[in-house]
């Protein structure tokens, strides 16, 4: 099946710094990605879709300037906390839906832990 | 909106025993319905969907079957062991995106 990979999987970070990560789909071109941010013992809540060559739709509450998103290419999209706090700690996982007869699924990235101290 | 409203947990059972696991759901048109598996510290694997009302989706055991008159998506397990022990979640996707029940927490033991 299709595979996306996300990398980091675990990234600690000091207050105030930015960290990036990256989704990518390994063997299939995605124009959307979506960002979900999932917070101890709940549920995932969509952040963000991503869209290829053009801006990120934001879900309503998310900061923009805060979490920037970059869909570079057809197999990458980015994920950027910016001047990250503690309550950003969290886990983040993006996805991508699949093409032709794959296109009712959605595949999974293995999900980046952020811990900010 | 979407949404998906699952049985809250967390769920206890012994080795062998029988699993349910209600998920109910409200959407617009023709949803795909989903239930995907979460180990600790892991992202999220599917493990089984449904495209349209009637079908069943079955996987390592698990089935749901795909509902329309009463918009339910019940996952069942016969026979549940140790390593079943994780979060599961049901989902639905409608225009592109993905929408989550909160997830339910299954411990097995032995």
């Amino acid at each position: 099946g299709a595979v996306v990979s996300q990398h980091p999987s675990r990234v600690i970070c000091k207050s105030g710094t930015s960290v990036k990560i990256e989704c990518r789909s390994l063997d299939f071109q995605a124009t959307t990605m979506f960002w979900y941010r999932q917070f101890p013992k709940q549920s995932l809540m969509l952040m963000a879709t991503s869209n290829e060559g053009s801006k990120a739709t934001y879900e309503q509450g998310v900061e923009k300037d805060k979490f920037l998103i970059n869909h570079a290419s057809l197999t990458l999209s980015t994920l950027t906390v910016t001047s990250a706090h503690p309550e950003d700690s969290s886990f983040y996982i993006c996805s991508a839906p699949g093409q032709g007869t794959m296109g009712t699924e959605a595949f999974f990235g293995q999900g980046t832990r952020l811990t900010v101290v | 909106g979407d949404s998906v409203t699952q049985m809250e947990g967390p769920v206890t059972l012994s080795e062998e025993a029988f699993l349910t696991i209600n998920c109910t759901y409200t959407a617009t048109g023709y949803p795909s319905l989903f239930w995907y598996v979460q180990y600790p510290g892991e992202g999220l694997q599917l493990l089984l969907k449904a495209t349209k009302a009637d079908d069943k989706g079955s996987n390592k055991g698990f089935e749901a079957t795909y509902r329309k008159e009463t918009t339910s998506f019940h996952l069942e397990k016969g026979s549940v062991q140790v390593s079943d022990s994780a979060v599961y979640f049901c989902a639905l996707r409608g225009a592109g995106k993905s929408t989550f029940g909160d997830g339910t927490t299954l411990t097995v033991k032995p």
